[in-house]
């Protein structure tokens, strides 16, 4: 089955350490997102690729890096940098960047900050 | 500051009623707007949108309405099925682009049976 997959689904990390999240698809999707999500808000756009080799920052990129070496991945790195990474963490995928595309959602990952 | 606002954090319907889930904007350039569905231990998915120059689109049982003097919409679902409980996310784009869309906090549903 085609599908956007999400590991793990649950990350404990410890305070001054690097952390990545992954994000596979095998829908031949061209573009990809991260969103982060705390309680009460809204899905928050962290970075984005709409072509592999190429990735942008989105509002809150700050503390995060990402890599698309292939179409079908979308790693998240949660950098130590990134001053409160407690959150769940949301990838997508869509076939183009239009907003008439629909989006594809993974099941997330929820990263805790021991 | 959101700018896509759903104030409900939670709604309680019975089975068969209607349900009838807000959400208000405060960017007026908003011009397409979309509804997402979410159930526990999986990703949202796609529902319903409109385009800001229609008030109304329906498939099946859900219908947006869109009222932009107000910038205010919101989603009907008629009649409520138990299998609607769910989280459901409004979202609204400045163009186009994806990287556009702001997503709200999210209104979580329950249709009691």
């Amino acid at each position: 089955d085609g599908g956007i997959t999400q590991s793990p689904k649950y990350l404990f990390r410890k305070e001054g350490q690097n952390v990545t999240l992954s994000c596979e698809q095998n829908l031949n999707h061209d573009a990809m997102y991260w969103y982060r999500q705390d309680p009460g808000q809204g899905l928050r756009l962290i970075y984005y690729s709409q072509i592999v080799n190429d990735f942008q920052k989105g509002d809150i990129a700050e503390g995060y890096s990402v890599s698309r070496e292939k179409k079908e991945s979308f790693p998240l790195t949660v950098t130590s940098a990134q001053k409160n990474p407690t959150a769940f963490y949301l990838c997508a995928s869509r076939s183009g960047d239009s907003v008439n595309t629909e989006a594809f959602f993974g099941q997330g990952t929820r990263l805790t900050v021991v | 500051d959101q700018q896509v606002k759903q104030n409900s954090p939670s709604l309680s319907v019975q089975e068969g009623r209607i349900s009838i889930l807000n959400c208000d904007y405060t960017n007026s350039m908003f011009d397409y707007f979309l509804w997402y569905k979410k159930y526990p231990a999986e990703g949202p998915t796609f529902l319903i949108s409109i385009s800001s120059i229609k008030d109304k689109n329906e498939d099946g049982r859900f219908t947006v309405f869109l009222n932009k003097s107000a910038k205010h919409l919101s989603l009907h679902i008629v009649p409520s099925q138990p299998g609607d409980s769910a989280v459901y996310f409004c979202a609204a784009s400045l163009g186009t682009s994806y990287d556009k869309v702001i997503f709200g906090p999210g209104t979580s549903l329950s249709v009691i049976p």
